[in-house]
């Protein structure tokens, strides 16, 4: 079955350094996504992209965010000076078309240690 | 934004016993979704439910979507210690997700 793949599945940094969460969606889909999840807190939207380009993003996507699709088969997240606060499960996703009828495929995770 | 939440926040039955969640949401939805997540782990879809449906079932799974009262229920029966882990509400409207804050289950053999 295809799978969404999220490398590293663990990274520690050191803080105001710079990060790239990296994520390969199942080849034929179109729409891509980040999450995060703050450990023992909600899943949260970080920023949706289709045709190259960011389609929405939340507050919490702020400067310090970037996404790039680099090669057509990369998805990567790329946080400039990272913050003790942005310590967490980052969740790549990845879906077909625009109305998903049978929900969006995630990746297993990045968890993002920044010390 | 658009969010389920779910109550209760923590739900601790033993084994063999119905384990039931809620979620509420506060907009018009096109389907609403469960998944759960294991401690650190990736999220794992469960089941969707459409907006013109009203129950649906998928093995030990049974989700009910009362969109007058914008809320979903998850029951999961004959529960097993597997089922240890956090639930989630998502709802679905203009191609994002949004999601609720979970419900730890633990079950206990």
């Amino acid at each position: 079955e295809p799978e969404v793949t999220q490398t590293p599945s663990h990274q520690v940094t050191q803080m105001g350094q710079e990060v790239i969460l990296r994520c390969v969606p199942i080849s034929n889909h179109l729409y891509f996504y980040w999450y995060r999840q703050i450990l023992g807190q909600k899943v949260e939207f970080l920023v949706s992209f289709y045709n190259n380009e960011i389609s929405e993003k939340s507050e919490i996507f702020d400067d310090q965010f970037s996404v790039e699709r680099p090669d057509g088969s990369n998805f990567t997240l790329k946080i400039r000076s990272t913050k003790l606060e942005d310590s967490a499960m980052y969740f790549c996703a990845s879906s077909p078309r625009e109305f998903i009828p049978y929900g969006y495929t995630f990746g297993s995770g990045t968890r993002l240690t920044v010390v | 934004s658009q969010q389920g939440e779910e109550d209760p926040q923590a739900l601790s039955i033993q084994e063999g016993e119905n384990a039931t969640m809620n979620c509420s949401y506060k907009t018009s939805i096109n389907n609403l979704q469960w998944y759960r997540q294991n401690s650190g782990r990736g999220l794992v879809h469960l089941i969707l439910i459409r907006s013109n449906e009203r129950e649906k079932h998928s093995g030990r799974l049974r989700v009910t979507l009362d969109t007058s009262k914008k809320s979903s229920s998850l029951l999961i029966t004959a529960s097993r210690a597997a089922d240890t882990a956090s639930y989630f509400c998502a709802t679905d409207a203009n191609n994002d997700m949004r999601f609720g804050a979970g419900t730890r289950l633990t079950v206990k053999p």
